[in-house]
């Protein structure tokens, strides 16, 4: 069955530094990922888009690669804020929409 | 960007009773609506898709006699839990497509239902 596994235990940076989120799936072969941002009681945001046949795309201080034949994306953040701090989603295409993962939750400390 | 608002925000109700929930596109026509749920540090599961002017499809295991899903015009969805029970108590969120080539979701804010 599919799968979508984004690591379950918070992620602890400090300020400055550059966070790095992993998204890995099986038995997919979405045609792009996508990573949204959701804070505490509140719908996702969408972030950035990236297609099968781009292997990295960046906005600003965001970075996303995307490894089909490892089946993972990497999205990292530089220079994290603590306004940084929320629950990064994946979430890979399907026929009409799209399917989540559990999301990882980003703690960053001054 | 396209805004979806999404009301109540939150709401308790005794268990037995119905409670509706309103999505609407404020700046765009949405003649496809996506509702989800979301229990504490679990994914969002989709429900059901919202189609305007016709019947909803609901995913499998969603009950459609007791999420009633209205999608009347292109920026209108409501969803409908009839008879609610504790069990049901979750965040529900629904989301919309600008237009049918737009890849990402916009989202509304969530509606927290707990149901006592």
């Amino acid at each position: 069955s599919q799968k979508i596994e984004q690591n379950s235990e918070a992620l602890n940076i400090q300020e400055g530094k550059t966070a790095t989120l992993t998204c890995n799936y099986t038995n997919y072969s979405p045609a792009y990922l996508q990573w949204y941002r959701q804070d505490p009681g509140r719908g996702p945001v969408f972030l950035l888009l990236i297609r099968e046949n781009e292997k990295e795309k960046r906005k600003e201080r965001l970075k996303v690669t995307f490894d089909t034949t490892l089946k993972q994306s990497l999205f990292h953040i530089t220079a994290s804020q603590p306004a940084d701090s929320a629950t990064y989603l994946c979430a890979l295409s399907g026929y009409s929409t799209l399917t989540f993962g559990k999301g990882t939750m980003l703690l960053v400390s001054p | 960007g396209a805004v979806v608002s999404q009301h109540p925000s939150w709401v308790i109700c005794k268990s037995g009773t119905s409670v509706k929930i309103e999505c609407r596109s404020l700046d765009f026509q949405a003649t496809t609506m996506f509702w989800y749920r979301q229990f504490p540090k679990q994914s969002l599961m989709l429900m059901a898709t919202s189609n305007e002017g016709s019947k909803a499809t609901y995913e499998q295991g969603v009950e459609k006699d007791k999420f009633l899903i209205n999608h009347a015009s292109l920026t209108l969805s409501t969803l409908t839990v009839t008879s609610a029970h504790p069990e049901d108590s979750s965040f529900y969120i629904c989301s919309a497509r600008p237009t049918v080539w737009e890849e990402k979701l916009f989202f509304g804010s969530g509606t927290q239902l707990s149901v006592l």
